[in-house]
């Protein structure tokens, strides 16, 4: 079944609506979780590392202002896309690494539809 | 950096056999996965090779040339459910565990 799980699925709002997206490991702590972006017939890019109790790591040209991540346990990590736009419409996904097992486990994505 | 190149898309007929090649370019390399991504779904794990060699599992295979920096992914016995984008990812040492994504194949199955 499912390690890693990814609420919601699909987001519709309108322009300038803040949206919240969260990731919970399921059957084990989860120090460290990820969060990609993936356009279209595109790649997965990582955007950023959520650690745990500290600041996420933001790669490089991913806004930290606009992409809010906080991993507040060891079990769940949110992705929050203030003031969205039509350009932020895209699949996030989140994954997560259990430091005892290969490889990472990957929520269902989340696809998001700004109007 | 890291450089990875795959074919953009494939074709092939059901029950054939197919082969998905991935090129990289890394220094540091520890590992490359494959992954299957079918649309709107998150990728699922389908094989990790560190060593040289070729890692069979099921009807998909996955082969590594580290000295050449190259790898496939080898479908045997096709089905339409194999239709999705196969994600070739390197990881290097150190760091976080976390490898980079090339843009996948896609790889459409005919009846």
């Amino acid at each position: 079944g499912a390690v890693v799980s990814q609420h919601p699925s699909w987001v519709i709002c309108k322009s300038g609506t803040s949206v919240k997206i969260e990731c919970r490991s399921l059957d084990f702590q989860a120090t460290t979780m990820f969060w990609y972006r993936q356009f279209p017939k595109q790649s997965l890019m990582l955007m950023a590392t959520s650690n745990e109790g500290s600041k996420a790591t933001y790669e490089q040209g991913v806004e930290k202002d606009k992409f809010l991540i906080n991993h507040a346990s060891l079990t769940l990590s949110t992705l929050t896309v203030t003031s969205a736009h039509p350009e932020d419409s895209s699949f996030y996904i989140c994954s997560a690494r259990d430091p005892e097992r290969q490889p990472q486990h990957f929520g269902d994505g989340t696809r998001l539809s700004i109007l | 950096g890291q450089n990875i190149d795959q074919p953009t898309e494939m074709t092939a007929t059901e029950g054939a056999i197919v082969q998905i090649n991935c090129t990289y370019q890394t220094s540091g390399f520890n590992g490359l996965f494959w992954y299957q991504q079918h649309a709107g779904e998150a990728p699922t794990f389908l094989s990790y090779n560190v060593l040289d060699g070729l890692e069979e599992k099921g009807r998909f295979s996955s082969f590594l040339s580290r000295s050449k920096g190259y790898s496939y992914l080898l479908l045997k016995e096709l089905q339409m459910k194999d239709s999705a984008s196969y994600l070739c990812a390197v990881r290097i040492k150190g760091g976080s565990y976390i490898p980079t994504f090339g843009r996948g194949t896609s790889l459409i199955v005919h009846p």
